[in-house]
């Protein structure tokens, strides 16, 4: 199966800092996801990156969120300002196609 | 909000094929059933994805009914790894949205 690494696997931070995920996809897919997970509730869609560009994004993905891929390699979520309500695992998914998605192991995130 | 609906629990025992169920009475043409599921923390797994036609790969066989409005995965010797849960997905061209799943308790 194809992998996705995602750095760090875990991270504390204080709310109102700036935190920035990675994800580092493999292979060469186009299409590329953000998804979370708050502890004991659904995967919820973050945001889709596709031809570096944002394809879709969800309500939740507001002001405080943005992606990029700057280096045409990582692919990162950065959160600007935390807030407490942001701690959650959140799993960097990539496709060929955009149903078939193979996701990271994750990143839990820990607001304080 | 996901446009399935799932049983919220089962259980298999060990070696013994395992068969979820999954209803989608709204699905539209042009979507696909998709199945992934979860163990423990992990990240979501890929299993298995279906238009109209029956399906099987290494993992599962996927079961569409004629007038596609439910499914059911099956795994035909279940071990205690395939504990987890599982959701089943419509989806076009679109993001997925995960519902609550079954969580497939294998026993031994």
């Amino acid at each position: 199966e194809p992998e996705v690494t995602q750095t760090p696997s875990h991270q504390v931070t204080q709310m109102g800092q700036e935190v920035i995920l990675r994800c580092v996809p493999i292979s060469n897919h186009l299409y590329f996801y953000w998804y979370r997970q708050i502890l004991g509730q659904k995967v919820e869609f973050l945001v889709s990156f596709y031809n570096n560009e944002i394809s879709e994004k969800s309500e939740i993905f507001d002001d405080q969120f943005s992606v990029e891929r700057p280096d045409g390699s990582n692919f990162t979520l950065k959160i600007r300002s935390t807030k407490l309500e942001d701690s959650a695992m959140y799993f960097c998914a990539r496709a060929i196609t955009s149903g078939t998605q193979y996701f990271g192991p994750g990143t839990r995130l820990t607001v304080l | 909000d996901a446009k399935t609906t799932q049983p919220p629990s089962m259980d298999c025992a060990e070696g013994r094929a395992a068969n979820l169920p999954c209803n989608h009475s709204t699905i539209s043409g042009n979507e696909y059933v998709y199945w992934y599921r979860q163990i423990h923390s992990q990240g979501p797994q890929y299993i298995i994805h279906g238009l109209k036609n029956n399906e099987t790969n290494e993992m599962a066989s996927l079961i569409i009914t004629e007038d596609r409005k439910s499914s059911t995965l099956i795994l035909p010797h279940a071990t205690l790894r395939d504990t987890a849960v599982y959701y089943c997905i419509v989806a076009g061209n679109t993001p997925l949205v995960f519902g609550k799943g079954t969580r497939l308790s294998v026993i031994a």
